[in-house]
Formats: C-alpha cells, sequence, structure tokens
C-alpha cells in the first residue's frame, strides 16, 4: 500500500466554481502534512500546511481528520490561475512523501 | 536570496556514462533534500542532509547512486553508471529548521539517457 494516495482526476472546473481534492495516508503516527502546487514543467511550490485544527488562506482551506486518516484542500472560487497540480505530502518520521498529484484545470 | 541553484537545467547522456548534478541550497538552511519525479511514480525522496549530514538515505534506489555534501553550500548527486531508467527530473530542495519544515525546491534537472 502507498504512503500517500491521490485522486489524480483531472479535474475540470469552470471559473468560479469550488473544488475539493482528497489525500489519504496510510501511518497513522504521521506528523505533518502539506499541499504543495506544481505548475506543467516546474517546480513543486509550497501552497500551505495543514494544521490539526484546519486552516484557510484566502480561497484555499485545509483540513485534516486523523481519524480516518485523510487531508482535503478546498479552492473557492477558483480562478484561471489555480490551474496546476496539487501534491498533497506527508511526512512521518525522517521521510517525506509525495502523492502523484491531483491534476487541475480551470475553464472560462 | 536568488532560491536553490541547481545545475545544469538539462542533461542527456547515454547509457553508461556518469552524471553529476549540483545543487546550491538558500543561504542559511539547514536540511538539504535530492527527490526524483517520474510520471510513473511522482516525486520520490531520494536522500537529505542536515548540517551537511546524511540523514536519511533510504530512498536512493541503488549503489549507481551517491550523494554529498562537502559544505553548507553545495551539494552533488551523482550517477554512476547511468541507465535509461534513471532519466526523470532531479530536484534539489532546501529548508530551515522549522516545526514543519517547508521546502524550497530547485529548477530542477531533467535527465535523458539514451
Amino acid at each position: 500500500r502507498k504512503e500517500v494516495e491521490q485522486d489524480p482526476g483531472p479535474f475540470n472546473v469552470p471559473e468560479g466554481a469550488t473544488v475539493a481534492f482528497n489525500c489519504t495516508y496510510s501511518n497513522s503516527a504521521s506528523q505533518s502534512f502539506f499541499w504543495y502546487r506544481q505548475d506543467c514543467r516546474k517546480e513543486p511550490k509550497l501552497l500551505m500546511s495543514v494544521y490539526s485544527s484546519g486552516n484557510e488562506d484566502g480561497r484555499f482551506t485545509a483540513q485534516l481528520n486523523r481519524a480516518s486518516q485523510y487531508i482535503s484542500l478546498l479552492i473557492r472560487d477558483s480562478k484561471l490561475s489555480d490551474s496546476a497540480t496539487y501534491l498533497c505530502v506527508v511526512k512521518t518520521g525522517n521521510q517525506f512523501y509525495f502523492g502523484t498529484g491531483t491534476s487541475l484545470t480551470v475553464i472560462p | 536570496d536568488a532560491g536553490v541553484i541547481q545545475s545544469p537545467r538539462h542533461e542527456v547522456t547515454e547509457m553508461g556514462q556518469e552524471v553529476t548534478l549540483r545543487c546550491k541550497p538558500i543561504s542559511g538552511h539547514d536540511y538539504l533534500f535530492w527527490y526524483r519525479q517520474t510520471m510513473m511514480r511522482g516525486l520520490e525522496l531520494l536522500i537529505y542532509f542536515n548540517n551537511n549530514v546524511p540523514i536519511d538515505d533510504s530512498g536512493m534506489p541503488e549503489d549507481r547512486f551517491s550523494a554529498k555534501m562537502p559544505n553548507a553550500s553545495f551539494s552533488t548527486l551523482k550517477i554512476q553508471p547511468s541507465e535509461p531508467r534513471d532519466s526523470a527530473v532531479y530536484f534539489c530542495a532546501s529548508s530551515l529548521v522549522t516545526p514543519q519544515n517547508e521546502q524550497y525546491f530547485g529548477p530542477g534537472t531533467r535527465l535523458t539517457v539514451t
């Protein structure tokens, strides 16, 4: 079983829509969680960390559910510039595990 | 700050040749990571260093791969001999000592082994 699993998508949504991604992790001892964004042929960039109580940054909301071992990312009022691949990242012990990414395309 | 710097940006080599990838982390960052990204396997952590010392190299695929960090501002990832299945984008990332270990990635080296 993979350490981190994501629905690869693609998600194609109209501008202004709300879209949510989930990511499951297999190790209950995982201690840190992140969402990264990667544009085509570019490097990943940190979008936001995920805190136990959930956290929000503008149009983006991240949540952690330890009981069910998943993290989520909600994007409200999607913009064309949100089109990218979103990677969830889980830190377990000394290791960082990246999901394979969920592709989002926002359509005009 | 210039961010994480990697060189070369692109490398095309023949099977059996030695390949050396280079990375300069952000000044003052304590951690340095080497990743490999392919379509099939996504982003995989190969090895990482803390204060120039390798902490976890369990992701290094085999003995053909080696990484060094001789000082705080420079690291290399070497593949010898290279094979076609090593073709991938190799990223270097660095971070500060923070509870969340936010990582800053370099632009990557696109390696093609023919």
